[in-house]
C-alpha cells in the first residue's frame, strides 16, 4: 500500500512569511497527525484529527498556526507568520485509528530565515 | 503530563554486537511503540506492544507496564540499525496520541 505522501520536502522562508504544508494519509486511516520535531528532540504532537474533527490541538500555537481536514482524507499545516523557533520537521502520520500503529510520512524540513 | 525517558541517550556498537535500549515511563499507559528513525529522517514503527513480548527478526520488545518501562533488544546489529530509536506512549484514560521519548542515537560501526 502507498505511504503516507507530504510535500513540499524542503522549505526555506523568512521569518514572518506564511507557509503551508500539506498531507495525504494512507488510505482508509481515520486518524491523522502532525508533529513538529526540533533537531535533537523527539517528535512533538500538534494536533490530531479523526476524520475530519479535532481531536486534540492543546499544544498547537493557534496565534499562528492552523490546521485543517477536508472530507477526512488530506491535511494542511499552515504557519503565518513564521518565527525563526518554527525551523523544524514537520511529520504527518495516521492510523486506522488510534489503537494502531502510526505510519509516519517523510516531513517536510522548514527553515526559516 | 507523561513523563518519557530514555536511555542510553548514545550507543556506539561494532557490528554484530547486541544491545538493549530502555524507556521508562511516568504513568500507566495504553499504548506503546517503538520507531526507529532512519539517517534521512523517516520513522517507521518497529512494535506496538503496550505490556508483553514480542519479536521481529533481530529486534524483540518486552513492556512491563506494572514496572512502567519497556525495553528494545537488538541482536546482531548491522550498519543500517543506525539511527534514533524512540519509544511513545499514551497515557490511560487519555484521549491525546502518544508523547514520544527523547530518543536512543545508536551508531553501528563496521
Amino acid at each position: 500500500e502507498a505511504g503516507v505522501a507530504q510535500s513540499p520536502r524542503y522549505k526555506i522562508i523568512e521569518k514572518r512569511q506564511s507557509v503551508a504544508f500539506w498531507c495525504n494519509p494512507i488510505s482508509g486511516h481515520a486518524t491523522l497527525y502532525w508533529y513538529q520535531q526540533i533537531l535533537g528532540q523527539g517528535p512533538k504532537l500538534l494536533i490530531q484529527f479523526q476524520n475530519n474533527g479535532v481531536v486534540d490541538d492543546s499544544q498547537l500555537p493557534k496565534d499562528r498556526f492552523s490546521a485543517e481536514r477536508l472530507k477526512g482524507v488530506d491535511s494542511t499545516l499552515k504557519i503565518q507568520p513564521a518565527k525563526l523557533e518554527d525551523s523544524a520537521v514537520y511529520l504527518c502520520a495516521s492510523s486506522y485509528d488510534r489503537e494502531r500503529l502510526m505510519y509516519f510520512g517523510p516531513g517536510t524540513r522548514l527553515t526559516v530565515t | 503530563g507523561i513523563q518519557v525517558e530514555q536511555s542510553p541517550p548514545d550507543l556506539i556498537l561494532q557490528e554484530g554486537a547486541n544491545s538493549t535500549l530502555r524507556c521508562n515511563f511516568s504513568d500507566s499507559v495504553n499504548n506503546l511503540q517503538w520507531f526507529h528513525q532512519n539517517p534521512w529522517g523517516q520513522l517507521i514503527n518497529l512494535f506496538y506492544i503496550p505490556s508483553g513480548t514480542k519479536q521481529n527478526g533481530r529486534l524483540s520488545a518486552t513492556t512491563v507496564a506494572t514496572e512502567r518501562y519497556s525495553l528494545l533488544y537488538i541482536s546482531s546489529s548491522q550498519t543500517t540499525d543506525s539511527g534514533v530509536y524512540f519509544c511513545a506512549v499514551r497515557p490511560s484514560g487519555s484521549a491525546r496520541q502518544l508523547t514520544f521519548g527523547s530518543g536512543t542515537q545508536l551508531t553501528v560501526l563496521p
